[in-house]
């Protein structure tokens, strides 16, 4: 079974703190995700990756970057985190064209 | 382009009663189609997963989904809930060949299904 594995379940950062949000996928896939999910507007894609060091913008990428150094794991950086990003961040995988999206357990974020 | 339409924010059964989620799409490639569950603070599972082969999709837990090109449609279903059932589930599109845009998922919005004992 594929693994998603997002670092934290919970977590509660101040305004302007520079926020990580780590990812790891098992499965030797080479796209990687990054959602926020918000109650009335649904799934929104933040960046997404299809190599090693490759990124795309996805619709909603300001106040967001990411690093993909290494094909198994995908950051999301906050780098100066407001309260309106408080959400719940979902990372995924797949592979290339027509396979489904494999989702980690998600990381609630809290900016106060 | 590609755009999907949930038909119902909620729906609310009875337990031991049929389930019918309706997911209506558009897409100008072939489409890929699939349905998620969430429960409450969890991520994303696959329920099941149209490609192109079967019309008729059977997942896991007992649901299924038909693919009706004519009427542009993924309607999910389930004979008889289960008070597990109840959780919010997604249809999701995305073209089916490799190609520009490739990558790109499109999600409904989500119905909430409510099972009552």
């Amino acid at each position: 079974d594929v693994k998603v594995t997002q670092s934290s379940r919970y977590l509660v950062k101040r305004t302007g703190e520079k926020v990580f949000l780590e990812c790891v996928q098992d499965m030797d896939h080479e796209n990687m995700f990054w959602y926020r999910q918000d109650p009335g507007l649904g799934l929104r894609l933040i960046y997404f990756s299809y190599d090693v060091k490759m990124k795309e913008k996805g619709d909603i990428p300001e106040g967001y970057s990411v690093s993909r150094e290494k094909k198994e794991r995908f950051s999301l950086i906050l780098e100066s985190a407001s309260t309106n990003q408080t959400s719940m961040y979902l990372c995924a995988s797949k592979r290339r064209y027509n396979s489904p999206l494999h989702f980690g357990n998600g990381t609630r974020l809290t900016v106060t | 382009a590609q755009s999907v339409t949930q038909l119902d924010s909620h729906v609310s059964v009875s337990e031991g009663t049929p389930v019918l989620l309706r997911c209506n799409y558009s897409s100008s490639y072939s489409p890929s189609l699939f349905w998620y569950v969430q429960h409450p603070n969890k991520g994303l599972q696959l329920l099941l997963k149209y490609t192109s082969a079967a019309t008729l999709v059977k997942g896991i837990n007992g649901f299924e989904a038909e693919f009706k090109k004519s009427e542009t449609s993924f309607h999910l279903t389930k004979p008889s809930a289960h008070m597990s059932d109840a959780a919010e589930y997604f249809c999701v599109v995305s073209p089916l060949y490799s190609g520009a845009g490739s990558y790109q998922l499109t999600f409904g919005k989500g119905t909430k299904l409510s099972v009552i004992p």
